[in-house]
């Protein structure tokens, strides 16, 4: 298993630009989540999906859109990036269907807005 | 309004030491505590986990406390070794809740010196 991929690792947007960030999983997990990660902030939740075609706002949702149509991908897209948006992002994934508990993270995507 | 207070926010300690974090919680119906441990460039991995219903759990050096009456729990890491030094995060997630639901602490950055 690959368990959750992200493309792309890095990236370099202009203000106002759109990006469409990439996550995958291959373990059959219902739940995704996107996270934010921002020096001294910790990890802050953009939006999550509890299933294909389920998706609801975290705490920080503004700027973010989100959708499931399969089970294995749910992108992030950024409509019109700000500066504010400059983070790195984790996608996770979990399941409870084997009674683990457990968010597995992919490797982040390091994005920065000009 | 931040749920988990995590501390320090940074940590030096030298080989052989053993460093503790602590967090401290506001929602009393909180269920299921992890720590996550971040290694830079990578994303968060679940390293141990405990339930309120316990006030010790161990897995290997690593060992978490929880006091139920103060709203706190901590971190203990054994006999540190420099391979230790990562971002670790806690988090607490409310009853009923996935793991996508976690509220996070904002990390603390350790550092073994050998």
């Amino acid at each position: 298993n690959a368990g959750v991929t992200q493309t792309p690792k890095f990236q370099v947007l202009k203000t106002g630009q759109s990006m469409t960030l990439q996550c995958a999983q291959d373990m059959n997990h219902e739940y995704m989540s996107w996270y934010r990660q921002d020096p001294g902030m910790g990890l802050r939740l953009i939006h999550y999906s509890v299933g294909a075609g389920i998706t609801d706002q975290g705490e920080v949702p503004n700027g973010y859109n989100v959708s499931r149509s399969t089970t294995e991908d749910f992108p992030l897209r950024l409509l019109s990036a700000a500066p504010s948006q400059t983070s790195v992002y984790f996608c996770a994934s979990s399941s409870t269907a084997t009674g683990e508990d457990t968010q597995y993270f992919g490797p982040g995507t390091r994005l920065t807005v000009l | 309004q931040q749920q988990v207070k995590q501390s320090p926010q940074s940590l030096i300690v030298q080989k052989g030491g053993i460093p503790i974090i602590n967090c401290a919680y506001e929602n009393t119906a909180f269920d299921y505590f992890p720590w996550y441990q971040q290694f830079p460039g990578k994303g968060p991995a679940l390293l141990i986990a405990i339930r309120p219903d316990v006030s010790e759990k161990k897995e290997g050096r690593f060992t978490i406390s929880f006091n139920k009456s103060a709203k706190q729990f901590s971190l203990h890491i054994m006999d540190s070794q420099p391979g230790d030094s990562a971002t670790y995060f806690c988090a607490a997630r409310p009853p009923g809740a996935g793991s996508y639901q976690l509220t996070f602490g904002k990390g603390t950055k350790l550092s073994v010196i050998p």
